[in-house]
């Protein structure tokens, strides 16, 4: 059956960078689109990443242009998230999320996600 | 950005009640090609978010039938026939029309 685990969660200090990872196993991962979305303690799900199949094509939320870069390796079925100049407002439980097809921006299945805090 | 306005907030079910949660959309999702771009999450407590519906009304792999998704344009409804006790969570409407990806805040259910 499909899995996605995350990985690379941790404790940072703000300004500072962070790589998460996320590993599929269970389905063909070059056939998908694959996302990133984070939940802020207590708080409500914000979809953060997209990229394409084939990695051609990526999108984010304003919030994280020009610190954040989505990229994968499909030849490791592995998903990652570069998190650069964090902020105490990057604080949240970051989660890998598979499309249900190639790029509908529905998502189909979820990993258990990993935790991020920023904080000095 | 498409703001998703989501009632009620907190919703509770006695077991074996019906329950609905609405979604309304600052922008009509329905797309040129006849498809509203609509998709409803639950997030069960401590667990990561699974999927129930994609384009308001078919439902994701192994959801069942007491669970029904509507609507179109700009306001839709998830219903549940009869609530049961593992459906307490929180559900989530997310617009997939245009970029970015945004979210409902979400409606609790609990049961009474």
């Amino acid at each position: 059956q499909v899995q996605l685990v995350e990985s690379g969660g941790g404790v940072v200090q703000p300004g500072r960078s962070l790589r998460l990872s996320c590993a599929a196993s269970g389905f063909p991962f070059s056939g998908y689109a694959m996302h990133w979305v984070r939940q802020a303690p207590g708080k409500g799900l914000e979809w953060v990443a997209f990229i394409s199949f084939d990695g051609s094509n990526k999108d984010y939320i304003d919030s994280v242009k020009g610190r954040f870069t989505i990229s994968r390796d499909n030849s490791q079925d592995t998903l990652y998230l570069h998190m650069n100049s964090l902020r105490a407002e990057d604080t949240a439980v970051y989660f890998c999320a598979r499309d249900r097809t190639g790029s509908s921006g529905s998502l189909s299945d979820w990993g258990q996600g990993t935790p991020v805090t920023v904080s000095s | 950005d498409i703001v998703m306005t989501q009632s009620p907030v907190s919703l509770a079910v006695t077991p074996g009640e019906p329950a609905s949660i609405s979604c309304r959309s600052s922008k009509s999702l329905l797309h040129s090609d006849g498809y509203n771009y609509l998709d409803w999450y639950l997030q069960r407590p401590g667990q990561s978010p699974q999927h129930l519906f994609y384009l308001a009304f078919n439902r994701a792999s192994g959801v069942p039938d007491r669970f029904s998704g509507s609507g179109s344009g700009t306001d839709f409804t998830l219903k549940i026939s009869t609530v049961e006790a593992e459906d307490v969570g929180v559900y989530y409407c997310m617009q997939t029309l245009q970029t970015p990806t945004t979210f409902g805040g979400g409606t609790k259910v609990e049961i009474k």
